[in-house]
């Protein structure tokens, strides 16, 4: 299948910094890119679709201000986690689509935040 | 919108033995039903898929069956093994670009030694 690789895979940071990550798509372009927060033991909860070139669609509840992405080529898109506070500490997951006779998903492999 | 209901949210079996996991959506619209595994600390990893077009799918143990009158489908796993613990997400999705793909709340599969 597909590839989609996430940087970092863990990441800490201070309360009241920024922090990126980023989402690639390695052997595809993806004009759609996905972007889902998972806390544990539950499901994927979607936050934002990226699309290239324009700006990202956020879900009802999500604060844009706070969770800025970026999808500047059709291979890479980043969401960067502003103002962190312990409270953003979770699991975050991009995906991306590939129009393989219909839309498919592949995720990347996510990237633990902590934020102390 | 979309919904889909997922069922078992836990489910233990021995291993050797067969798993069944069962998912329900709402918006007949949909006709892209794939199936996920997350292991632990880990992205969803895509297993296998069903288009509409087609009631079976199988690939070597594992097999997707889809009811769009019922507006159900199932994954079945057969001859277990340890591996395949994991969380299992289903999902519905129509096959238009940019559509959002809906997640079941996922079932955490135990197989037992």
């Amino acid at each position: 299948g597909a590839v989609v690789s996430q940087h970092p895979s863990r990441v800490i940071c201070k309360s009241g910094t920024s922090v990126k990550i980023e989402c690639r798509s390695l052997d595809f372009q993806a004009t759609t890119m996905f972007w889902y927060r998972q806390f544990p033991k539950q499901s994927l909860m979607l936050m934002a679709t990226s699309n290239e070139g324009s700006k990202a669609t956020y879900e009802q509840g999500v604060e844009k201000d706070k969770f800025l992405i970026n999808h500047a080529s059709l291979t890479l898109s980043t969401l960067t986690v502003t103002s962190a506070h312990p409270e953003d500490s979770s699991f975050y997951i991009c995906s991306a689509s590939i129009w393989q006779g219909g839309n498919t998903i592949y995720f990347g492999e996510g990237s633990w935040l902590t934020v102390v | 919108g979309e919904n889909v209901e997922q069922h078992p949210s836990t489910l233990s079996v021995q291993e050797g033995d067969s798993a069944v996991i069962k998912c329900t959506y709402s918006d007949s619209a949909s006709n892209y039903f794939p199936w996920y595994k997350q292991e632990l600390g880990k992205g969803p990893q895509l297993i296998i898929d069903i288009r509409s077009n087609v009631g079976e799918k199988k690939d070597q143990r594992i097999a997707v069956t889809l009811n769009k009158t019922a507006k159900h489908f199932s994954l079945h796993i057969t001859e277990t093994q340890p591996e395949d613990s994991a969380v299992y997400f289903c999902a519905a999705s129509t096959m238009n670009r940019d559509d959002k793909i809906i997640f079941g709340k996922g079932t955490r599969l135990h197989i037992l030694p």
